[in-house]
């Protein structure tokens, strides 16, 4: 059964320090891990990643992909109130293998991010 | 905002009855995919339709069905509705994707359903 596990279930840090976030996965026929960041409702695309080793950045959130040791980690530096959020990860797996466009994605329990000021 | 539009935004209702959720995708997007979000269980895939057809099943209940229409809004229909449906109910699309770009898939805000 495929699987993708997050640590940790709760985070609570002050304001300005450094979260890293852990998701790792269990699945055959990988095509790409993406993280949400889920405030009070939908979730918000963050990034999408494909490939081992490759740095993902956008402001103060980074992430990077390890296709070998199947795990993923999401990076918050300068942690500001408004990172307060539960951050999903997701991988994408095939439903048909002979079509790229037939995907689903299977979704980690997410971790709680509480930022004290 | 993701352009992804759900209706209604919160429904409530009472055990046995019928519902339909209604969702409209980014323009240009071809697939629409179902999440169902309770409590205990996280995001769970539903179904996804790709221009119109059905191209994946994942933990939907037969009580439930979904459809794409021509213009690509789907309908998620749940029956026989039971206090356990209680969940918030996602809609999602993405454009068809290539291997190169992968497959970006933009949630909706939610349709919050209560069953009483």
């Amino acid at each position: 059964e495929d699987k993708v596990v997050q640590s940790p279930l709760s985070l609570v840090v002050h304001e300005g320090d450094t979260v890293t976030l852990n998701c790792s996965y269990e699945v055959t026929n990988f095509r790409s891990l993406l993280w949400y960041k889920q405030e009070k409702k939908a979730p918000t695309f963050l990034f999408m990643l494909t490939s081992s080793g490759i740095e993902k950045k956008s402001g103060r959130l980074s992430s990077i992909l390890d296709k070998k040791e199947l795990f993923s980690i999401l990076n918050i530096t300068a942690t500001q109130t408004g990172d307060s959020a539960v951050y999903l990860c997701a991988v994408a797996l095939p439903t048909l293998i002979s079509n790229f466009g037939n995907e689903k994605l299977t979704f980690g329990t997410g971790t709680r991010l509480t930022i004290i000021p | 905002d993701s352009g992804v539009t759900q209706t209604p935004k919160h429904l409530i209702t009472a055990t046995g009855q019928r519902v339909t959720l209604r969702c409209s995708p980014r323009s240009g997007d071809l697939s629409v995919y179902w999440y169902q979000q309770s409590l205990d269980q996280g995001l769970q895939f539903l179904i996804q339709y790709y221009n119109g057809e059905e191209r994946a099943k994942g933990n939907i209940l037969e009580r439930f069905s979904a459809q794409q229409f021509p213009d690509l809004h789907s309908e998620l229909n749940l029956s026989s509705l039971e206090l356990g449906d209680s969940a918030l109910y996602f809609c999602a699309s993405s454009v068809a994707p290539t291997r190169e770009s992968g497959n970006t898939i933009y949630f909706g805000e939610g349709s919050w359903l209560t069953v009483v």
